[in-house]
């Protein structure tokens, strides 16, 4: 069964750009989580998508935002960029909300100089 | 005190030792527990789940929980150098939907 794919790998922006990551959960799962992980502060969670709805949201301001397509897919946005947003964004899937282990993806490594 | 927090590293064991890797977590509810390891440069894979107070065996693996002591614990049998990575500790709070909380890893050193 193939894993979790995203979509670009690698990212380079400029302070103010918008940028748009992509991820495709494994087959059968219906549920994504976004996660940021930067040196500082670790591995924090984004949000959490179940049948196109934001279900939970982590403690990040609105630039950062998400959805979710009736094939599962999922999307994050991040608005107006700034140096601090420069980290490893980590998508997750499960089987559904109430089953808790979630499996990763490779991950997209975004740069905003 | 943070949500879940871990042995500041990093660890270093001889190849064949026992590496015992701990974790504390604050929300005295929270049900699910997991382990992930993550090479450097690598996206986190998860090795360990742990739902119930004792030991769960997998392989050279042991997760350890005691919800009392609000500690969850992964010993690593037989080192290899392979196992050489970050270990994650992650608390999926009460009622929290898929939500994971982090420690901040230890990191692990297997020398031959």
């Amino acid at each position: 069964k193939a894993g979790v794919t995203q979509t670009p790998r690698y990212l380079i922006k400029t302070r103010g750009q918008q940028v748009t990551l992509s991820c495709s959960p494994i087959s059968g799962h219906r549920s994504v989580s976004w996660y940021q992980q930067t040196p500082g502060q670790g591995l924090q969670f984004l949000f959490e998508y179940f049948s196109e709805t934001q279900r939970n949201k982590g403690n990040f301001p609105g630039r950062f935002s998400g959805r979710q397509f009736s094939n599962s897919r999922s999307e994050m946005n991040v608005s107006t960029l700034e140096l601090g947003d420069s980290a490893l964004y980590l998508c997750a899937s499960s089987q559904a909300p109430s089953v808790y282990e979630q499996f990763f993806g490779p991950g997209t490594r975004l740069t905003v100089l | 005190q943070k949500e879940v927090e871990q042995n500041s590293g990093p660890l270093s064991v001889p190849e064949g030792a026992i590496a015992s890797l701990n974790c504390t977590y604050s929300d005295r509810v929270s049900q699910s527990f997991f382990w992930y390891r993550q090479y450097s440069g690598k996206s986190p894979e998860l090795i360990m789940s742990i739902y119930s107070n004792g030991d769960k065996e997998d392989g050279r693996f042991t997760a350890q929980l005691n919800k009392a002591s609000q500690y969850v614990s992964l010993l690593i049998r037989d080192s290899q150098p392979s196992d050489s990575a970050t270990y994650l500790c992650a608390v999926a709070p009460y009622n929290q939907g898929g939500k994971l909380i982090f420690g901040q890893g230890t990191e692990l050193s297997v020398k031959p």
